[in-house]
This record gives structure tokens, sequence and C-alpha cells, in this order.
């Protein structure tokens, strides 16, 4: 079967770091995605990864290790405005999404 | 502005009484997929089309139809709604025939059924 757990809070400070962890199983495996998802609003693209390794965008980075069945989001200078839910997917026979890391950033 | 559509935003309706989601998007995409999103359950796949006339099911389908007659237009049917249909549904699209890319969601419609 396919499963993706990921923390359901974290709470950072306003200009720290953040790393929002992701494992999963799939059967089979064709790329895993971030999602952001602010309160009450559709969820917006961040990032793909299909092969291992770190793609950095930004102030958004996203890292793989398929061997490991897992993922990471890191957000550098953490602003209020990244306080949202963190939504991570994975394709494998079909694309599956995860409960989601609901992030809240203090002042 | 490239971006996908959803009517109504938000719905109150009663157990049975049948209602169309519309989902319209402007982007050229073939593939589009509907969702429903619940606390401690994440977005669920309802039903999914990968081209015109071409629809499948997702993981949640029961209580549900769609049809694609149009490239554009990817409509959610509830035939006889119930209350565990109660939920916020977002529709969704990509470039290519597949779930391969990313995926643009439509604002969400949040559905309650007494």
């Amino acid at each position: 079967g396919q499963n993706i757990d990921q923390p359901t809070e974290m709470t950072a400070t306003e200009g720290a770091i953040v790393q929002i962890n992701c494992t999963y199983q799939t059967s089979g495996f064709n790329g895993l995605f971030w999602y952001q998802q602010h309160a009450g609003e559709a969820p917006t693209f961040l990032s793909y990864n299909v092969l291992d390794g770190l793609e950095e965008k930004g102030r958004f980075s996203s890292f793989l290790s398929r061997s490991k069945g897992y993922s990471y989001l890191l957000l550098k200078e953490l602003q209020m405005k990244d306080s949202a839910s963190y939504l991570c997917a994975v394709r494998g026979d079909k694309l599956i999404f995860g409960t989601g890391t609901r992030l809240q950033v203090f002042p | 502005e490239a971006q996908v559509t959803q009517n109504p935003r938000y719905l109150i309706t009663v157990t049975g009484k049948k209602l169309t989601v519309t989902c319209s998007q402007n982007m050229n995409h073939e593939y589009m997929s509907w969702y429903r999103q619940d606390p401690g359950l994440g977005l669920r796949q309802i039903y999914y089309s990968m081209n015109v006339e071409v629809t499948d099911k997702g993981d949640v389908p029961e209580g549900y139809k769609v049809s694609r007659k149009e490239k554009r237009n990817f409509p959610l049917i509830l035939e006889s709604p119930s209350p565990n249909q109660t939920s916020l549904y977002f529709c969704a699209s990509s470039p290519g025939g597949s779930s391969y890319n990313e995926q643009f969601f439509g604002p969400g419609t949040r559905l309650t059924v007494l």
C-alpha cells in the first residue's frame, strides 16, 4: 500500500529555519511534491523532487532520499506569511497526499 | 489570467437533493481531478480525467459522478448527497495527460449537507 507520514504541527520563530519531514511508502515512485496551503485557501505548488538530492528555490529547499523513503522541506528566514500547512504528496502508482504539517510562525 | 475556477464556492443543501459543482480551467490542461479535504484525512482523490471523454475513479469515488465532455470543464455531480459528503472540495488541473506535473488548484467549494 501507500502511506505518507508528516508531523501534524510545528512552531518556529520569525527569521529562523525550520525543517518539515515527510516519510513515505509507495508502490513504485515517480516523484514527490510539496504544496503550501494557507487556511481556507487552495494548495499551491512549492517543489518537485524525482532524483535524490536537494532542490533549492529561494528561501525554500526540498530534499529527497529515495532509498530511505524520506523527504524534507527546509524553510529559511521564516516570515509570518509562511504560517500555513505544508502538504507532502507522492506519486507512486497513483498520487497521494499526506495530511499536512501546520506551521505557525511567531514574532 | 491562468486559473481554475469552481462554482459555487459555498453551498448548504439537504440530503438527497442533486447538485453539481462546476470546474473550469483556461490553461488548456489535459489532466483534471477532483479532491475532497477533511480534517485529519488530507486531500483524497475522488475522480480524475486524463483527457476529454476519459475519466477514472480515484480513492473515494462512491456517491460521486463526473463527466469530461470538453477539455476545459470537469463538473462534479452528487446525485443524492448525504451528510458524510460534507467537505471542502478542490478541483485541480495539470498539463500533459497525467498527474506527473504540478497541479493547479481551484479556490475550493465548501459543501454542507444537512
